[in-house]
């Protein structure tokens, strides 16, 4: 079945950067679009951007423009987030989602990013 | 960017109600229109896309309609574990936006 699995919880103080990661299973990773969301304790969702896994074009929302960047490494089928010049703001849990037609119809578990000094 | 709005921004309802979240968006786009769940502590599930296809595996009792800026979810007969919050998303293209979320609970 189709997984993502990523990876842990991470601690940064401000002005420093993270770098998340995304294991897609159970289908083919090239095909779709893997798409970073992220949620602020007690707020709704924001989508951050996505890459297409195939030859590696990336799209960001206007909000992180300059201090976000996706990869990916397909013999690996995973995809890679790190977001720059943390705030307290930041303090969120990633998600990354598969996008297809259907729209984000899977989504990893989630990693809780905490930025305190 | 178009912004999408949902109403209202919290719900409560009795067991066996019929229910309905609506979700507006600033300008009209085609009808790239999902809905998620969200229980508390995990990640969003898709219930709807295209504004009014079922998800696999979602019951019966969800349905979503609409099209243009007018869309809406409706779940025909609350169930105790529909206790989530529901948003909207388009994703016909980018910014992907998602409604502000509508917290649902049982009275």
């Amino acid at each position: 079945q189709v997984q993502l699995v990523q990876s842990g919880a991470e601690v940064r103080k401000p002005g420093a950067s993270v770098k998340l990661s995304c294991k897609a299973s159970g289908y083919n990773f090239i095909n779709y679009a893997i798409h970073w969301v992220r949620q602020a304790p007690g707020q709704g969702l924001e989508w951050m951007g996505w890459i297409s896994p195939d030859i590696g074009t990336t799209r960001y929302s206007q909000k992180f423009l300059g201090r976000l960047t996706f990869t990916r490494d397909s013999s690996a089928n995973t995809a890679y987030m790190q977001l720059n010049s943390l705030i307290s703001e930041d303090t969120a849990v990633y998600s990354c989602a598969r996008g297809s037609d259907s729209a984000f119809d899977s989504w990893g578990q989630g990693t809780l990013v905490t930025v305190s000094s | 960017d178009i912004q999408m709005t949902q109403s209202p921004s919290s719900l409560s309802a009795s067991v066996g109600d019929r229910v309905t979240i609506t979700c507006r968006a600033s300008r009209g786009f085609s009808n790239f229109l999902a809905w998620y769940q969200q229980k508390p502590g995990k990640a969003p599930n898709l219930l709807i896309y295209a504004a009014s296809t079922l998800q696999s595996g979602v019951p019966s009792r969800f349905s979503g309609s609409g099209s243009g800026t007018d869309f809406t979810l409706t779940i025909s007969s609350l169930q105790p574990e529909d206790v989530a919050t529901y948003y909207c998303q388009k994703y016909d293209s980018a910014p992907y936006t998602f409604g502000q979320g509508t917290k649902l609970e049982i009275k």
